[in-house]
């Protein structure tokens, strides 16, 4: 069993502030890493799918960064609203069938 | 429908009894995972059928769970002789990508799962 680390555990920032969180992973067999996003009530939802080391990926106001060599990711949230409120899991894939999640990082926007 | 399709919602059952879980992916995804998690733990990894392929089972927790996908499409998980560890949020996802020969780098399209309550 692979251990992909994601941390913090959980995190409470206020309305408008910029955020950041970390998924570490093995750095050797390195094939992809992929973020999701898991709101209450709802289905995981993937963000970003990244394979190149030095990858930076955005969409609106999140965006990812990864680092193979040594092994994690950076996900940022800029201007952080409630409804960025959510779990979000990163996955590490060494083989095309194995997807290896963190625990995820609980993210609570106070407004 | 567009996504992934999983039933019952939600399922409360007493210790002893078998349960199914059924997961309906999107249509013509070949790659099919089940998983789940358990109160304040991380995605489990359960089982992943791909195409025609014999699946890897490798990370069923005992023999008393099962899984089958009937004509490459729906998924059934079935528990038997449930014990109360076996509570958790099953969740199916689907992918157009499998294996294949090369790495499945296709993102995952994830169900609402079943919540499962062992009493």
């Amino acid at each position: 069993i692979l251990n992909v680390e994601q941390s913090p555990q959980s995190l409470h920032v206020q309305e408008g502030d910029s955020t950041n969180f970390t998924c570490s992973f093995p750095s050797s067999n390195f094939y992809a890493l992929h973020w999701y996003r898991w709101e209450t009530a709802k289905s995981p939802e993937a963000l970003f799918v990244m394979t190149l080391n030095g990858d930076e990926k955005k969409k609106g106001r999140i965006s990812a960064t990864l680092n193979t060599k040594e092994g994690y990711s950076y996900l940022y949230i800029k201007g952080s609203q409630p409804e960025d409120s959510a779990t979000y899991l990163c996955a590490f894939i060494i083989t095309g069938n194995q997807f290896y999640f963190g625990t995820g990082t609980s993210l609570t926007v106070i407004p | 429908g567009a996504g992934v399709s999983q039933s019952p919602s939600n399922k409360v059952t007493e210790k002893g009894k078998d349960v199914e879980l059924r997961c309906d992916p999107i249509s013509g995804h070949t790659a099919l995972y089940w998983y789940r998690q358990s109160l304040g733990q991380g995605l489990e990894f359960l089982i992943y059928f791909q195409g025609n392929s014999a699946p890897d089972k490798s990370g069923l927790p005992s023999d008393r769970f099962s899984a089958e996908r009937t004509g490459g499409s729906v998924s059934t998980l079935t528990i038997q002789r449930t014990q109360q560890e076996d509570s958790a949020v099953y969740l199916c996802a689907s992918s157009l990508r499998g294996v294949g020969g090369g790495a499945n780098t296709g993102e995952l399209f994830f169900g609402e799962g079943s919540r499962l309550t062992v009493l």
